[in-house]
């Protein structure tokens, strides 16, 4: 019974790169979560996706950032430019319904920008 | 908008001492209440839960008690081991994104 699979565990960009982040949620999970953890902080809700839809997008960036969970496929959160600023961890989580059942966390990916 | 806060860090304690790490909440509605463990290097673990007003969760001999008019959620356990040591982070959830609070660091010393 695989977990939520986050990869790669940690990627390294130069300011200005593109960061690909990938999340196989749990089988049998079609809503999936991403968040963003900085340095000594709590979890930040960036995005919720069901399977071909965004359903909140209210705590992503509205620009460079952008998240898709394709009919096949991992979702992908994907940093387009990116600044030092975006150094952190991101998780992912996943449910199997909606925002009333138990989130199951990835071990996340750690984001360093050189 | 909805908010959790809990007790600052870090928080060190002999082996088998008792633990409180305090957290209350602010929200509209009626939220479910969570705690969650985070290991070094690891993602999150659900430790317990609560859904409604008086409720405790409990697992691995910690526990939370849902208490609506001081609007808390404070966790406890009775005697801590070496093995607990990790960040805890209370949330909440009103049919919403998880909220979470910034984490309390444990480090339990033999």
């Amino acid at each position: 019974n695989a977990g939520v699979m986050q990869n790669p565990r940690h990627l390294v960009r130069r300011r200005g790169q593109e960061a690909r982040l990938r999340c196989s949620p749990m089988k049998g999970h079609s809503h999936v979560y991403w968040y963003r953890q900085l340095p000594e902080e709590g979890l930040k809700f960036m995005v919720y996706l069901q399977k071909e839809n965004i359903i909140d997008e209210s705590g992503m960036p509205k620009e460079r950032f952008s998240a898709e969970f394709p009919k096949e496929g991992p979702s992908i959160l994907r940093i387009q430019q990116v600044v030092r600023g975006d150094s952190a961890a991101y998780f992912c989580a996943s449910s199997p319904g909606g925002m009333d059942q138990p989130q199951h966390f990835g071990d996340g990916t750690r984001l360093s920008i050189l | 908008g909805d908010s959790v806060t809990q007790m600052e860090g870090p928080v060190t304690l002999s082996e088998e001492a008792f633990l409180t790490i305090n957290c209350t909440y602010t929200a509209t509605g009626y939220p479910s209440l969570f705690w969650y463990v985070q290991y070094p290097g690891e993602g999150l673990q659900l430790l317990l839960k609560a859904t409604k007003a008086d409720d405790k969760g409990s697992n691995k001999g910690f526990e939370a008690t849902y208490r609506k008019e001081t609007t808390s959620f404070h966790l406890e356990k009775g005697s801590v081991q070496v093995s607990d040591s990790a960040v805890y982070f209370c949330a909440l959830s009103a049919k919403t994104p998880l909220v979470f609070g910034k984490g309390t660091r444990l480090s339990v010393i033999a």
